[in-house]
């Protein structure tokens, strides 16, 4: 069975300073990964993909996740904060097993950033 | 090209009725996934349509069901509310649906049950 798990609910950071979202996956696949994102009233959004092309990926926003097969980890990390990061994170694997996409959905971790 | 359209944005209804949730997907696309959001489980997947066909389901008694129509649009149905079906149901939708595709999502639906 696959399963993200988010290391932190809650992270705080101050503009300008450095962001790190931890994830760590389990599957028994090769797995597709991803990192979503979640403004308030608002729908997810792609941030960036994981899917064995390379193990560091760079996504929009000037936000990059490294996969560590050796660590089973997926961390999001962006240099510089911004006030307009503040939202929720998710870290997603794809389930599959059923040939089809079906996510499964970390827990989700919180980003505040103060001025 | 407009985005994955939910209706409605907002839904309150009580114990033991039904209700009817609404997804347009981008146009061009087939798949449409449906999601509930909640903040005690999280998200969580429901259900999968491609071409009006159901390919993938989710842990979720059968009270929670859902269609595809000709033109893509899907509608997610649930039957006899309870007062944990309260959440935000995201829809959304890709080309096809395979494995490593990118999701559009839509704004959501948010169903209080009271």
């Amino acid at each position: 069975a696959q399963s993200v798990t988010q290391l932190d609910s809650h992270v705080s950071v101050s503009e300008g300073t450095p962001v790190l979202l931890r994830c760590n996956y389990s599957s028994s696949y090769s797995p597709s990964l991803f990192w979503y994102v979640q403004h308030p009233n608002k729908g997810l959004q792609l941030l960036l993909k994981y899917t064995s092309a390379a193990t560091l990926v760079k996504g929009i926003n000037g936000f990059e996740a490294e996969f560590k097969k050796s660590e089973t980890s997926f961390h999001l990390t962006k240099p510089s904060a911004h006030m307009s990061d503040a939202a929720e994170y998710f870290c997603v694997v794809s389930d599959q097993a059923g040939g089809y996409n079906k996510l499964i959905f970390g827990a989700g971790t919180r980003l505040a950033v103060h001025p | 090209k407009a985005g994955v359209t939910q209706t409605p944005r907002y839904l309150i209804k009580t114990r033991g009725q039904q209700v009817t949730l609404s997804c347009s997907p981008i146009s061009g696309h087939r798949s449409v996934s449906w999601y509930q959001q909640t903040p005690g489980q999280g998200l969580q997947f429901l259900f999968e349509y491609f071409s009006e066909t159901q390919r993938n389901k989710g842990n979720f008694p059968g009270r929670f069901s859902g269609r595809q129509f000709s033109n893509s649009r899907s509608e997610m149905n649930v039957s006899t509310l309870e007062l944990g079906d309260s959440a935000l149901y995201l829809c959304a939708s890709s080309p096809d649906g395979t494995t490593n595709e990118k999701l559009f999502f839509g704004s959501g639906t948010q169903l209080s049950v009271l």
